[in-house]
This record gives C-alpha cells, sequence and structure tokens, in this order.
C-alpha cells in the first residue's frame, strides 16, 4: 500500500535559518503530493501541493517539488521565521474516482526561535 | 458554509459518558472524512462518508465509536461510554467527492479536543 515517511521531530531553528523537511513516498499510479500545515490549537490548512512529477508547489515562501526519481517531496524555506512554528504534514493523495482516502506522514514539529 | 465547521471546539467528559462531535462539511462537499489525532500523534483514519453511506468504516476503532451523516451534510461521530485513551482531537475534513481530491485535496475543520476525565 501507499505510505510516506517524513523526517522526525522537532526541528529546532534560529529565526532567518534555512528550512528543509524531507518526506518520502511510497505509492502505486501518480499521486498528487501535499503539504498540510497545522499551527497550535488549529487544524489542518493546505500550505502547498503538487499533482505530477516535476511540478514544484510554493506558498508563503516554501517550496517542494515533486521528485519521481527517489520519490521525495522534501519541504523547504530560505529564510523562518517565529511564526513558522508549527507542525508540518506531507501528504499523499491518489487521483481518480474511488480513491479519496489519502495517506499522511506522521507531522513534523517545527519550533523556530527568535 | 464557507468552511467545515466542528462543534463543540472542545469538550471535558467523565469516563463512561457517551459523547457526540459535530462536523459541518463546506456545502456542496460530497465526501466527508473523520480522524483522530493523539498527543504527539500522527492522524489517525476513521471513517469516511460519500453523500450519507460509509463506504470505509475501516478505521473506526472499536464498536464503542459510531458515526451518521444526515441528508448530505452534517455528520455526527458518538463515542460510548468514553475511555481516557479516547482523549484526542477528532478532526473532521470534507471533499467534493467528485475524485478531485487528487487535485484539491480535503478542507479540514479546527477539530474538537475531547478530554475524558
Amino acid at each position: 500500500g501507499d505510505s510516506v515517511t517524513q523526517m522526525e521531530g522537532p526541528v529546532t531553528l534560529s529565526e532567518e535559518a534555512f528550512l528543509t523537511i524531507n518526506c518520502t513516498y511510497t505509492a502505486t499510479g501518480y499521486p498528487s503530493l501535499f503539504w498540510y500545515v497545522q499551527y497550535p490549537g488549529e487544524g489542518l490548512q493546505l500550505l502547498l501541493k503538487a499533482t505530477k512529477a516535476d511540478d514544484k508547489g510554493s506558498n508563503k515562501g516554501f517550496e517542494a517539488t515533486y521528485r519521481k526519481e527517489t520519490t521525495s517531496f522534501h519541504l523547504e524555506k530560505g529564510s523562518v521565521q517565529v511564526s513558522d512554528s508549527a507542525v508540518y504534514f506531507c501528504a499523499l493523495f491518489p487521483k481518480g474516482r474511488g480513491s479519496y482516502i489519502p495517506t499522511f506522514g506522521r507531522g513534523t514539529s517545527l519550533i523556530v526561535h527568535p | 458554509g464557507a468552511g467545515v465547521s466542528q462543534s463543540p471546539s472542545n469538550k471535558v467528559t467523565e469516563k463512561g459518558k457517551d459523547v457526540e462531535l459535530r462536523c459541518d462539511p463546506i456545502s456542496g462537499h460530497t465526501a466527508l472524512y473523520w480522524y483522530r489525532q493523539s498527543l504527539g500523534q500522527g492522524l489517525e483514519f476513521l471513517i469516511y462518508f460519500q453523500g450519507n453511506s460509509a463506504p470505509d468504516k475501516s478505521g473506526l476503532p472499536s464498536d464503542r465509536f459510531s458515526a451518521e451523516r444526515t441528508g448530505g451534510s452534517v455528520s455526527t461521530l458518538t463515542i460510548q461510554r468514553t475511555q481516557q485513551e479516547d482523549s484526542a482531537v477528532y478532526l473532521c475534513a470534507s471533499s467534493s467527492g467528485t475524485g478531485g481530491e487528487g487535485y484539491y485535496g480535503y478542507t479540514f475543520g479546527s477539530g474538537t479536543r475531547l478530554t475524558v476525565v
């Protein structure tokens, strides 16, 4: 079956540091890949997505590229802020009718210090 | 509505009592999902509705858990005889249900934090 593996957290950084959160996957077919973010006390919000190989998703300074050859979708940001402190989830969504259940990674907590 | 609405946002209950958690999906979304998020854990899939039917109940952890959806809209997750291990955040999500999930993903609600004392 499908699976998503994220690096374990917490990831602790100083403000303005470079961020990478690794995500690798195994899947049948050609899924879409998503990053969701969960701020304290809130639900999950869609951060960015890529629906096919070599696509780059980007939002709020975050980027991730769908790499089929390495089955990866690593999240990056050049300069993190304290407000980026949250839990980040990588997710794989199958495409096509009758395939609505995604696979989520376990989440990676990011803590950014001033 | 404009977003997925869950109520209550917080619920404290005594062990052994029954609780009902409500989810009001985005208007027009035919697919609805319940997840459980325990402290420090990832997302645990519970159940999925397409319209009023639940083609996938595989994630319900025990027969104390049940869910229904009426009118293709609001869903209620019921936990009977609550136990302390049921303490978690229960998240609801909805999607169009037309197969576009692979392109648009889900929209999540803010969750209900359940504490069983």
